[in-house]
């Protein structure tokens, strides 16, 4: 199993202003991904962090928005930038141990108010 | 491409009663599916999950799902609810055509009423 560390847990942010959300997990996973939780609704994905390179964007996320990097098999972060209401929202990080069919861990998530 | 359905977004069942919760899915290739568990202000927890072989699948907290190809079905099921089940329970698939993204239905919230 892994265990993921994502912080911060909560914050409030003013618009026009970028938070960034770090990922720790213990162990080597082979993917991670960022996916954000609006209120009462499901997991949307982000982008599939990769290491050493690019990441990889899903419709509807660009990376001048959402930056992400993953210097490494253990961490990677997220930044939201130049934030507005509608980035209001729950982003989660999570990281598969192995290949296809592998569970999915998860971090707690990132509480994001911004106003 | 996968996609997930989850019929109800809310069910609500009395203590001791039989949870069924319902997924459909839709992918092109043999899918991985999976059943996940958010409890409030916390990240998801995997309850069970499918790749091959048996079709009757066991996870934790005495769930089980039973994963029926004819069907494109997963539904989740417990015999008997207890208080501590309610949350927010969410099925997700995955396939090697999507590189191991996890594509989740829209969730269903239960509610255990004593």
């Amino acid at each position: 199993s892994a265990v993921i560390s994502q912080k911060p847990s909560r914050d409030i942010c003013q618009r026009g202003t970028s938070l960034t959300i770090q990922c720790q997990v213990d162990s080597q996973v082979t993917m991670m991904f960022w996916y954000r939780q609006q209120p009462g609704q499901s997991l949307t994905l982000i982008a599939t962090a990769n290491q050493g390179s690019e990441a990889t964007y899903e419709s509807g996320f660009v990376i001048d928005k959402f930056p992400i990097s993953r210097p490494n098999l253990t961490f990677s972060t997220l930044t939201v930038s130049n934030m507005s209401p509608e980035d209001s929202s729950i982003y989660l990080c999570s990281g598969q141990l192995g290949g296809p069919g592998a569970e999915a861990f998860f971090g707690q998530g990132t509480r994001l108010t911004v106003v | 491409a996968q996609s997930v359905t989850q019929l109800g977004s809310h069910v609500s069942v009395s203590e001791g009663a039989l949870v069924l919760l319902r997924c459909n899915y839709s992918s092109s290739v043999p899918p991985y599916l999976f059943w996940y568990v958010q409890y409030p202000n916390q990240g998801l927890q995997l309850l069970l999950k499918y790749t091959t072989g048996a079709t009757l699948v066991k996870g934790i907290n005495g769930f089980e799902a039973e994963f029926k190809k004819s069907e494109t079905s997963f539904h989740l099921t417990k015999p008997s609810a207890h208080m501590s089940d309610a949350a927010e329970y969410f099925c997700a698939v995955s396939d090697l055509e999507g590189f191991q993204k996890l594509v989740f239905g829209t969730g269903t919230r239960l509610l255990v009423s004593p």
